[in-house]
């Protein structure tokens, strides 16, 4: 089945500052790439997806970018505000099974 | 727009207690799904249903079943509770099979087992 990793665990970085987070999939098969936002206390949701016939794509200050050859894909936040502040999930999915989660990052803004 | 609301959110149980946790989705969504969440585990496929009457387990299916009778409704039952049960619960929709299309997510069930 599909394994996705996801690193770092804790990301901290200053307000305004940039943020990224990377995950790796195992699966070629896999088509679908969402990212996940995750505020105390609530369910995840979607901030961002790709599709496997798209290199990047962009919604206004986040970015996923992916690169199939190297089974990879990339969360990137530009001007980090408070509000950022959360849990993070990467996902892979691409058939009736379902989506296969990464093990998450905390994402901390420093004022 | 109520989307997907699951019921309760909190429940304490005994070991050896069973119960059912409840999702229900007002979207029409044909893929419905339960996963938990556990700390530095993510979240983790237990059962899901591409449509009423079919269900099939996820990664971690031991002590949980499930039934899909309508398509708005995907309960998850508990038939004897243990404390490695303790976790959050999400149930989650999407409107065609779910690792092709975004996943809608309720609130959780926060669940502890005694």
């Amino acid at each position: 089945g599909e394994n996705v990793e996801q690193h770092p665990s804790t990301l901290s970085v200053q307000e305004g500052d940039s943020a990224v987070i990377k995950c790796t999939y195992s699966d070629s098969a896999s088509n679908y790439f969402p990212w996940y936002k995750q505020e105390l206390g609530k369910g995840p949701q979607l901030i961002i997806d790709i599709r496997s016939n798209v290199g990047e794509k962009k919604d206004q200050r986040i970015a996923v970018t992916l690169n199939k050859t190297a089974k990879h894909f990339s969360l990137h936040i530009t001007e980090t505000q408070p509000e950022d502040s959360a849990v993070y999930f990467c996902a892979a999915g691409g058939g009736a099974d379902g989506l296969t989660f990464g093990k998450g990052t905390h994402l901390i803004i420093q004022p | 727009n109520a989307g997907v609301t699951q019921t309760p959110k909190f429940q304490v149980l005994k070991t050896g207690q069973s119960m059912t946790l409840q999702c229900a989705q007002d979207m029409n969504h044909e893929y419905m799904s339960w996963y938990r969440q556990d700390p530095g585990m993510g979240l983790r496929l237990i059962h899901y249903s591409v449509g009423a009457g079919i269900t099939d387990q996820g990664e971690v299916p031991n002590g949980y079943n499930v039934s899909r009778s309508t398509t708005e409704d995907f309960p998850l039952r508990l038939l004897s509770a243990a404390p490695s049960q303790t976790s959050v619960y999400f149930c989650a929709s999407s409107l065609r099979t779910g690792g092709t299309t975004e996943a809608f997510f309720g609130q959780g069930t926060r669940l502890t087992v005694v």
